[in-house]
């Protein structure tokens, strides 16, 4: 079936270095989204990228949609400790409409 | 504050016992789901309420029974649960479920099965 897969799984950095997550589907996929989840949270909307090859910024981060529409990346630049949490990816299924989630990269930032 | 509200926040069941979650959304959305979040698990799908039809039931066992009376709420009805089925439940909204747009979840709730 349709997959999401992101990695890595963890990454924990010290505060100010940059981070990268990347998702990868089995299938091309319309748009997809990103969202972050705090420890102890539930997951937030960050953003949706429709068009191949898009690039958005939202202030240190950084979101890419490949060019075949099957990839994308969040960088985030000199992290700070408020980026903790898991960073899922999320795409429409092939069939049906409905969102299929990556498993998440945990984030740590230790100050 | 979501626009996605969830109780209870936290339930702790024994096997035999029935529960039920609640899930109120004062988005004015079309479409509403549940999801589990399980450790280490991505995200998993539940069921999907598309004004108050049921759209989507992802091979969920029946010990789980959503209802949804209207729009606004939705219910996700507990009875013989397992111990593997602790985890995060997440309610969300959507404006549409055609449209694959933003998802607002809840905080969830968090269910222990002893």
């Amino acid at each position: 079936g349709q997959q999401v897969m992101q990695i890595p799984q963890y990454q924990h950095v010290q505060e100010g270095e940059d981070f990268t997550t990347y998702c990868n589907s089995s299938t091309t996929l319309s748009n997809i989204q990103w969202y972050k989840q705090r420890p102890g949270g539930h997951p937030v909307f960050l953003i949706q990228l429709v068009k191949s090859g898009e690039v958005k910024k939202q202030k240190r981060l950084t979101f890419q949609f490949g060019e075949a529409k099957k990839n994308s990346s969040l960088h985030i630049t000199a992290t700070q400790t408020t980026d903790v949490g898991t960073y899922f990816c999320a795409g429409p299924m092939e069939y049906g409409n409905k969102l299929v989630f990556g498993a998440g990269t945990i984030l740590r930032v230790k100050s | 504050e979501t626009g996605v509200t969830q109780t209870p926040r936290h339930l702790v069941m024994g096997m035999t016992n029935k529960k039920s979650l609640k899930c109120e959304q004062h988005l004015g959305h079309n479409a509403m789901y549940w999801y589990k979040q399980s450790a280490k698990k991505p995200l998993e799908l539940m069921f999907v309420y598309s004004l108050e039809e049921r759209v989507e039931n992802n091979s969920v066992p029946s010990r789980f029974s959503p209802e949804c009376p209207n729009s606004s709420h939705l219910f996700l009805h507990l009875h013989t649960l397992q111990p593997e089925d602790s985890a995060l439940y997440l309610c969300a909204s959507s404006p549409s479920p055609i449209d694959t747009g933003e998802l607002f979840f809840g905080e969830g709730s968090r269910l222990t099965v002893l």
